[in-house]
């Protein structure tokens, strides 16, 4: 597609269920990036994954969440046991960063996932 | 310790005024330079960026931004304010080089008073 894809746009999920968030990220780009958005605050960085280099993961906030990018393109941000803190809009991104060039980082819609 | 600072987290303008928000870098080289802008309720949207040349870069929605290599700055500019430039504004930088990750600043919401 044109742009940065991001499904479902909206979720609502029970406490303690598991949910899955989905990227299609602009083809060709290398890096792809994960935030978090709470209402009014800004954006908390999650996880990068580059080309094929270990992610950095520094910012997922506890174990609960963890993140996969398969083949160089889409991706998944996991949330087991889900708790009403973890309500917010989850952005991603994707660019073209490194040898092959560099871009802006373009963002998705994000999906606003609520907690209940 | 790498950093991006957006100093001020709240700023109020007159319609029709100048506008210029803050951004300073923390790195060893120059990196690539970005104004990202998010109105209520909206998406985040590429004002402009800055990667080499010319430090004095023009974006969209009449804004303007400043490298300034000897501040570490990148302000953003605008002469006059409209109303609807009322929105949260983020600056972000990426280390040249090798591919590095893209870091935000905390932000600066730009409240505009008619």
């Amino acid at each position: 597609g044109a742009g940065v894809s991001q499904s479902p746009s909206n979720k609502v999920t029970e406490k303690g269920k598991d949910v899955e968030l989905r990227c299609d990220p602009i083809s060709g780009h290398t890096a792809l990036y994960w935030y978090r958005q709470s209402l009014g605050q800004g954006l908390e960085f999650l996880i990068y994954f580059q080309g094929n280099s270990a992610p950095d993961k520094s910012g997922l906030p506890s174990d609960r969440f963890s993140a996969e990018r398969t083949g160089g393109s889409v991706s998944t941000l996991t949330i087991q046991r889900t708790q009403q803190e973890d309500s917010a809009v989850y952005l991603c991104a994707s660019s073209l960063s490194g040898q092959g060039g560099w871009t802006e980082a373009f963002f998705g819609q994000g999906t606003r996932l609520t907690v209940v | 310790a790498q950093s991006v600072t957006q100093p001020d987290i709240h700023i109020t303008v007159s319609e029709g005024a100048s506008l210029e928000l803050r951004c300073n870098y923390s790195y060893g080289a120059t990196p690539y330079l970005f104004w990202y802008v998010q109105s209520p309720g909206q998406g985040l949207q590429l004002l402009l960026k800055y990667f080499s040349g010319d430090t004095l870069v023009q974006g969209i929605k009449g804004f303007e931004a400043e490298f300034k290599r000897s501040q570490s700055s990148f302000n953003l500019r605008k002469p006059s304010v409209h109303w609807s430039d009322a929105a949260e504004y983020f600056c972000a930088v990426v280390p040249t080089g090798t591919a590095s990750k893209l870091t935000f600043g905390t932000g600066t919401r730009l409240q505009v008073t008619l």
